[in-house]
Protein backbone atom coordinates (compact mmCIF):
# COMPACT_ATOMS: atom_id res chain seq x y z
CA UNK A 1 0.00 0.00 0.00
CA UNK A 2 1.28 3.34 -0.82
CA UNK A 3 -0.84 4.72 1.70
CA UNK A 4 -1.85 8.89 1.67
CA UNK A 5 -0.22 10.36 -1.39
CA UNK A 6 -0.42 13.65 -2.19
CA UNK A 7 0.98 16.15 -5.10
CA UNK A 8 2.36 18.01 -5.58
CA UNK A 9 5.16 18.58 -2.98
CA UNK A 10 5.75 22.00 -3.57
CA UNK A 11 4.20 24.74 -5.33
CA UNK A 12 4.32 28.91 -5.33
CA UNK A 13 1.01 30.50 -6.94
CA UNK A 14 0.79 34.34 -7.96
CA UNK A 15 -2.01 35.94 -6.16
CA UNK A 16 -5.46 34.81 -7.73
CA UNK A 17 -4.29 31.94 -9.66
CA UNK A 18 -5.91 28.54 -8.69
CA UNK A 19 -5.14 25.42 -8.43
CA UNK A 20 -6.28 21.97 -7.34
CA UNK A 21 -3.92 20.23 -4.37
CA UNK A 22 -4.19 16.35 -4.88
CA UNK A 23 -4.68 13.77 -2.13
CA UNK A 24 -5.31 9.89 -2.82
CA UNK A 25 -5.47 6.53 -0.61
CA UNK A 26 -5.32 3.08 -1.70
CA UNK A 27 -6.61 1.71 2.18
CA UNK A 28 -10.18 1.89 0.96
CA UNK A 29 -10.93 4.47 3.95
CA UNK A 30 -14.01 6.03 4.18
CA UNK A 31 -13.25 9.49 5.87
CA UNK A 32 -10.77 11.51 4.30
CA UNK A 33 -9.58 15.33 5.60
CA UNK A 34 -8.11 18.33 4.97
CA UNK A 35 -6.14 20.31 7.12
CA UNK A 36 -3.24 23.24 7.15
CA UNK A 37 -0.34 24.35 9.59
CA UNK A 38 0.65 27.80 9.59
CA UNK A 39 3.92 27.93 10.83
CA UNK A 40 5.08 27.10 14.73
CA UNK A 41 1.09 26.04 14.74
CA UNK A 42 -1.32 23.24 15.50
CA UNK A 43 -3.30 21.66 12.55
CA UNK A 44 -6.81 23.05 11.57
CA UNK A 45 -9.33 21.62 9.49
CA UNK A 46 -10.20 22.91 6.39
CA UNK A 47 -12.87 20.44 5.26
CA UNK A 48 -13.67 16.57 5.77
CA UNK A 49 -15.85 13.88 3.75
CA UNK A 50 -17.61 10.46 5.50
CA UNK A 51 -17.33 9.39 2.21
CA UNK A 52 -17.78 9.59 -1.56
CA UNK A 53 -20.23 12.15 -2.57
CA UNK A 54 -20.07 13.61 0.82
CA UNK A 55 -18.69 16.47 2.33
CA UNK A 56 -18.51 18.82 5.25
CA UNK A 57 -16.70 22.15 6.54
CA UNK A 58 -14.54 22.28 9.10
CA UNK A 59 -12.53 24.94 11.01
CA UNK A 60 -11.45 26.91 7.94
CA UNK A 61 -13.10 26.48 4.64
CA UNK A 62 -13.32 29.58 3.57
CA UNK A 63 -11.54 30.13 0.14
CA UNK A 64 -11.45 26.36 -0.44
CA UNK A 65 -13.98 23.65 -2.05
CA UNK A 66 -13.86 20.13 -2.16
CA UNK A 67 -15.11 17.02 -3.83
CA UNK A 68 -15.33 13.47 -3.77
CA UNK A 69 -16.52 11.57 -6.29
CA UNK A 70 -14.34 8.07 -5.26
CA UNK A 71 -13.42 6.66 -1.93
CA UNK A 72 -9.62 7.15 -3.21
CA UNK A 73 -9.61 10.67 -3.91
CA UNK A 74 -10.33 13.77 -2.03
CA UNK A 75 -8.93 16.95 -3.51
CA UNK A 76 -8.79 20.48 -2.55
CA UNK A 77 -9.21 23.88 -4.49
CA UNK A 78 -8.31 26.88 -4.06
CA UNK A 79 -10.08 29.38 -6.44
CA UNK A 80 -8.12 32.57 -5.72
CA UNK A 81 -4.84 32.48 -3.75
CA UNK A 82 -4.58 34.75 -1.18
CA UNK A 83 -0.92 35.66 0.58
CA UNK A 84 -3.38 34.14 3.97
CA UNK A 85 -3.25 30.79 2.47
CA UNK A 86 0.59 30.43 2.22
CA UNK A 87 0.99 27.23 4.69
CA UNK A 88 1.91 23.59 4.33
CA UNK A 89 -1.53 21.61 3.79
CA UNK A 90 -1.84 17.97 5.01
CA UNK A 91 -4.64 15.30 3.61
CA UNK A 92 -5.30 12.24 5.69
CA UNK A 93 -7.38 9.23 6.11
CA UNK A 94 -9.25 6.84 8.56
CA UNK A 95 -11.39 3.45 8.23
CA UNK A 96 -14.89 3.72 9.70
CA UNK A 97 -14.99 3.11 13.63
CA UNK A 98 -11.56 3.97 14.62
CA UNK A 99 -10.07 7.56 14.81
CA UNK A 100 -6.76 6.53 13.79
CA UNK A 101 -5.72 8.94 11.02
CA UNK A 102 -3.05 8.46 8.17
CA UNK A 103 -1.64 11.52 7.20
CA UNK A 104 0.14 12.19 3.82
CA UNK A 105 3.37 14.11 2.99
CA UNK A 106 2.16 17.44 3.06
CA UNK A 107 2.02 20.08 0.21
CA UNK A 108 3.85 23.25 0.83
CA UNK A 109 2.20 26.33 -0.52
CA UNK A 110 3.16 29.64 -0.87
CA UNK A 111 1.39 32.54 -2.48
CA UNK A 112 2.79 36.04 -3.59
CA UNK B 1 -15.27 17.56 21.39
CA UNK B 2 -13.51 18.35 24.42
CA UNK B 3 -10.89 20.79 24.86
CA UNK B 4 -7.08 19.99 25.54
CA UNK B 5 -4.26 21.63 27.42
CA UNK B 6 -0.90 21.29 27.18
CA UNK B 7 2.63 22.69 28.04
CA UNK B 8 3.96 24.49 25.27
CA UNK B 9 7.40 22.51 25.69
CA UNK B 10 9.68 20.18 27.52
CA UNK B 11 12.78 18.52 27.92
CA UNK B 12 13.75 15.01 28.28
CA UNK B 13 17.35 13.49 29.04
CA UNK B 14 18.11 10.23 26.04
CA UNK B 15 17.67 6.93 27.62
CA UNK B 16 14.99 8.94 30.22
CA UNK B 17 11.38 8.75 30.56
CA UNK B 18 9.06 11.43 28.92
CA UNK B 19 6.38 12.28 30.58
CA UNK B 20 3.77 14.30 28.58
CA UNK B 21 0.48 15.39 30.39
CA UNK B 22 -2.67 16.77 28.73
CA UNK B 23 -5.22 18.33 30.92
CA UNK B 24 -9.02 17.25 29.30
CA UNK B 25 -11.29 18.47 32.07
CA UNK B 26 -14.73 18.75 29.97
CA UNK B 27 -14.14 15.33 28.38
CA UNK B 28 -17.60 13.30 28.46
CA UNK B 29 -18.20 9.77 29.20
CA UNK B 30 -17.47 8.54 25.68
CA UNK B 31 -14.88 10.68 24.22
CA UNK B 32 -11.78 8.69 23.82
CA UNK B 33 -8.41 10.30 24.06
CA UNK B 34 -5.95 10.03 21.55
CA UNK B 35 -2.02 11.03 20.95
CA UNK B 36 -0.45 11.95 17.70
CA UNK B 37 3.30 12.81 17.10
CA UNK B 38 4.58 15.24 14.09
CA UNK B 39 8.46 14.90 13.52
CA UNK B 40 9.67 18.20 11.98
CA UNK B 41 7.37 18.70 8.89
CA UNK B 42 5.93 15.48 8.63
CA UNK B 43 2.44 14.28 8.49
CA UNK B 44 1.10 13.47 12.05
CA UNK B 45 2.21 9.82 13.20
CA UNK B 46 -0.74 8.38 15.54
CA UNK B 47 0.87 6.79 18.78
CA UNK B 48 -2.12 5.36 21.14
CA UNK B 49 -5.38 6.03 22.10
CA UNK B 50 -7.57 4.86 24.91
CA UNK B 51 -10.99 5.42 26.93
CA UNK B 52 -10.94 4.68 30.79
CA UNK B 53 -7.80 2.15 31.57
CA UNK B 54 -4.12 2.29 30.71
CA UNK B 55 -3.08 1.43 27.48
CA UNK B 56 0.70 0.33 26.07
CA UNK B 57 2.21 -0.63 22.62
CA UNK B 58 5.31 -0.67 21.70
CA UNK B 59 6.03 3.22 21.07
CA UNK B 60 4.15 4.68 24.74
CA UNK B 61 2.47 4.15 27.50
CA UNK B 62 -1.13 6.22 28.06
CA UNK B 63 -1.97 6.81 31.74
CA UNK B 64 -5.94 8.00 32.18
CA UNK B 65 -6.63 9.43 35.67
CA UNK B 66 -9.45 7.47 37.20
CA UNK B 67 -11.85 10.59 36.91
CA UNK B 68 -10.79 10.97 33.11
CA UNK B 69 -9.76 14.77 33.13
CA UNK B 70 -6.08 14.14 32.38
CA UNK B 71 -4.23 11.49 30.94
CA UNK B 72 -0.04 11.27 30.73
CA UNK B 73 2.10 10.23 27.87
CA UNK B 74 5.18 8.41 28.60
CA UNK B 75 7.73 7.10 26.07
CA UNK B 76 9.87 4.77 28.28
CA UNK B 77 13.04 5.68 27.26
CA UNK B 78 13.42 8.48 24.73
CA UNK B 79 15.70 8.59 21.85
CA UNK B 80 16.79 11.73 19.94
CA UNK B 81 14.46 10.53 17.17
CA UNK B 82 11.65 11.53 19.89
CA UNK B 83 12.01 15.04 19.53
CA UNK B 84 8.61 16.10 17.89
CA UNK B 85 5.29 17.85 18.59
CA UNK B 86 3.16 15.53 20.61
CA UNK B 87 -0.73 16.15 20.05
CA UNK B 88 -3.34 15.46 22.79
CA UNK B 89 -6.81 14.96 21.55
CA UNK B 90 -9.91 14.19 22.81
CA UNK B 91 -13.08 12.74 20.69
CA UNK B 92 -15.61 10.48 19.59
CA UNK B 93 -14.88 7.18 18.29
CA UNK B 94 -17.14 5.90 15.32
CA UNK B 95 -19.29 7.51 12.93
CA UNK B 96 -21.18 11.03 12.02
CA UNK B 97 -19.70 13.97 11.72
CA UNK B 98 -16.30 13.41 13.45
CA UNK B 99 -13.75 15.95 13.27
CA UNK B 100 -10.27 16.11 14.88
CA UNK B 101 -9.15 19.26 16.54
CA UNK B 102 -5.56 19.32 17.07
CA UNK B 103 -4.41 22.52 19.36
CA UNK B 104 -0.55 23.32 19.61
CA UNK B 105 0.64 20.64 21.28
CA UNK B 106 3.43 20.27 23.50
CA UNK B 107 7.45 20.77 21.67
CA UNK B 108 9.33 17.81 23.14
CA UNK B 109 13.03 18.13 23.14
CA UNK B 110 15.31 14.79 23.82
CA UNK B 111 18.95 16.04 24.52
CA UNK B 112 21.88 13.48 24.30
Amino acid sequence: NAGVTQTPKFRILKIGQSMTLQCAQDMNHNYMYWYRQDPGMGLKLIYYSVGAGITDKGEVPNGYNVSRSTTEDFPLRLELAAPSQTSVYFCASRVWGLNEQFFGPGTRLTVL
Amino acid sequence: DAKTTQPPSMDCAEGRAANLPCNHSTISGNEYVYWYRQIHSQGPQYIIHGLKNNETNEMASLIITEDRKSSTLILPHATLRDTAVYYCIVTLEGTGGFKTIFGAGTRLFVKA
